[in-house]
Parts: structure tokens; sequence; C-alpha cells
């Protein structure tokens, strides 16, 4: 079944700590994948995006994520996270499997509490 | 400017009413979608129109019922309320690109979130 996991459901983390969010995806044919993220009573804002080139992609706020074919993953990372990072992230896959529709497949999201 | 806006914000109904959420983008796109964010966050389209056509419905209850007057307009008709339709709702819009490409960014608006009693 096409599906995206996120391992962490919940992350804490001090200030000025490394942050890494796993996500998996099982998806057929040729995946983008994206990470958003959701501030406290926020709408979702997009971080970074993969379509094709270069694995390693750099988005705002200093996060980064690199797609491995190989391994069906796309992990965000940021070197020191701050208080401000305190959110809910999301990893979300669209496939041309089964036709091209741009539908937003979403993992169950990643909470992550920063302490000052 | 908002580039997606909804309204209302918040929606606090009693069951069994019936409810419309709007929703607008001005960022030109001619793709909106709807999603429903339940009490774990979880988040799963719901409904996708390309040029006022509709694409995508993921098996929603037929007392949901989108309808796109414009490509710059979608909203979203509830009928007969229940206590599980209670979540936030998400528009969203994307651009299908020259050649209809699937692999357009969709962007969000800020939600609704509708409280069934």
């Amino acid at each position: 079944a096409q599906s995206v996991s996120q391992h962490n459901h919940h992350v804490i983390l001090s200030e000025a700590a490394s942050l890494e969010l796993g996500c998996n995806y099982s998806y057929g044919g040729t995946v983008n994948l994206f990470w958003y993220v959701q501030y406290p009573g926020q709408h979702l804002q997009l971080l970074l995006k993969y379509f094709s080139g270069d694995p390693l992609v750099k988005g705002i706020k200093g996060f980064e994520a690199e797609f491995i074919k190989s391994k069906f993953s796309f992990n965000l990372r940021k070197p020191s996270v701050q208080w401000s990072d305190t959110a809910e992230y999301f990893c979300a896959v669209t496939s041309n499997y089964g036709g091209a529709t741009n539908k937003l497949i979403f993992g169950t999201g990643t909470l992550l509490a920063v302490q000052p | 400017d908002t580039a997606v806006s909804q309204t209302p914000k918040y929606l606090v109904t009693q069951m069994g009413n019936d409810k419309s959420i709007k929703c607008e983008q001005n960022l030109g796109h001619d793709t909106m979608y709807w999603y429903k964010q339940d009490s774990k966050k979880f988040l799963k389209i719901m409904f996708s129109y390309n040029n006022k056509e509709l694409i995508i419905n993921e098996t929603v209850p037929n007392r949901f019922s989108p309808k796109s007057p414009d490509k710059a307009h979608l909203n979203l008709h509830i009928n007969s309320l229940e206590l599980g339709d209670s979540a936030v709702y998400f528009c969203a819009s994307s651009s299908s690109g020259t050649s209809g490409e699937y692999q357009e960014t969709q962007y969000f608006g800020p939600g609704t979130r509708l409280l069934v009693l």
C-alpha cells in the first residue's frame, strides 16, 4: 500500500541541539517529496521540496533534507534548533503512480518541542 | 495580502446542521484542494478541483459537497453534521503547470476549525 511513515511522533530537544526527523515512503512511480511545518495554531507552510536533481535540498530557516532513493527516505535535518522551531512537522509525497493527480499524501507528523 | 484565505476561521455548530466553508486563492492557480486534519493531526485529502472540474474525490461521505464557482474559489458544504466531522479543514491551491504536471507545490490556507456539538 502507498504510505508515508514518520517514525518519531514526539521529539524533545534543547536549544542548539541537532535535529533529524525520519521520513520513509512506500510508493511506485516517480515521487516528489515535501516537508511542511505547522506552528501552533497556524497553517501549513512549506519548508522544502524535492522534485529532481541534487538529492540534498535546502529549505527555509536553516532546514535541509536528503533524498535517498535506495532507502525510500527523505529525512529532515537542522544542525542547531531554536525555541522558535517548536512545531509539528509533516513529510508528504506526491506520485505519478496510478495517474498524475498531485494528491499529497502526508505522514502522521512529528511534534518537535525545543526547550530553551 | 493573504494568498489562500478561508472563512470562517472557527465554526461551532450543533449536530444535524448544514454549514459551508469558503476558500479563495489569489495566486492565479487553477487547482484547489480540501484536506481534513483530525484530532490526531493526521491530514488527508478530501477533494481536488482543476479549472472547476472535480479530479479527486477520496470516498468522502456524500454529505460533503464541494463547489467551485470559478478557479479561484472552492467552497465546501456539509449537510447533516456529525460529531466525527469535528476537525480542521484546510484549503490548498497549486498550479497544474504548462503541461498538466503533477508536481506543483501546494499552498495552504489558515484552516477552519469546525466543532460539532
